[in-house]
């Protein structure tokens, strides 16, 4: 079975680039996570997506960072500008809408390792 | 410069010894808890969940138990085997499905 798929798994950029994430969350999924990892700040929530709406973005941390869910299948998470900070491994999740978010695990893509210099 | 990260809590066993990883969780109200193992390079993988109405439940060689009265959960490994090396994260569900993750553990098993 297909997981979440990310791309890119690896990127290397300038400070000042702009850089967009992709992901394409597990099919029947309603529910679509972003996170940022980092040794200093663990696994963070950044924002999240419920069929296609987003619900909560307090966990952006700026105006650089935006995220878009255009259709089921799909988001983005783009960071411009980019700063050398902004370092991270970049997860996306996603998992099923039931009668409650309670019971649902979401489950993680591989990442995407995110280097600006 | 080089950032100095967080040393993440260790445990080594030897393989075939059970082993017990432990979180403590800060939110009374959470009602949903995930264990995830996260080797490197790769994202966090769902092992067991468990509902706040429960107080253990078992999978495949995973146990989890939870502790309301001190907000307090494990994770028990049996038999452990080298490929049960990984880093180990505690989840709760706050609410309006966020989860806060804890900072982890990292699970060395010796051969």
């Amino acid at each position: 079975d297909a997981g979440v798929i990310q791309s890119p798994r690896h990127e290397v950029t300038e400070m000042g680039q702009e850089v967009t994430l992709r992901c394409k969350p597990i099919s029947g999924h309603n529910s679509l996570f972003w996170y940022r990892q980092t040794m200093m700040r663990g696994l963070e929530l950044l924002i999240y997506f419920n069929n296609n709406v987003p619900i909560d973005d307090s966990g952006m941390p700026e105006d650089r960072f935006s995220a878009k869910m255009p259709n089921a299948s799909f988001s983005t998470l783009k960071i411009q500008p980019s700063e050398p900070r902004d370092s991270a491994v970049y997860f996306c999740a996603s998992s099923p809408l039931g009668g409650s978010f309670a019971d649902q695990p979401q489950h993680f893509g591989d990442g995407t390792r995110l280097s600006i210099l | 410069g080089e950032s100095v990260g967080l040393h993440l809590p260790t445990l080594s066993v030897q393989e075939g010894d059970n082993s017990i990883i432990n979180c403590a969780y800060s939110n009374s109200a959470s009602d949903y808890f995930i264990w995830y193992k996260q080797e490197s390079g790769k994202g966090p993988q769902f092992i067991i969940d468990i509902r706040s109405n429960m107080d253990k439940r078992q999978g495949q060689r995973v146990t989890v138990l939870l502790n309301k009265t001190v907000k307090h959960l494990s994770l028990q490994i049996a038999a452990t085997q080298p490929g049960d090396s990984a880093v180990y994260f505690c989840a709760e569900n706050i609410g309006g499905g966020k989860l806060i993750f804890g900072q982890g553990t990292e699970l060395s098993v010796k051969p």
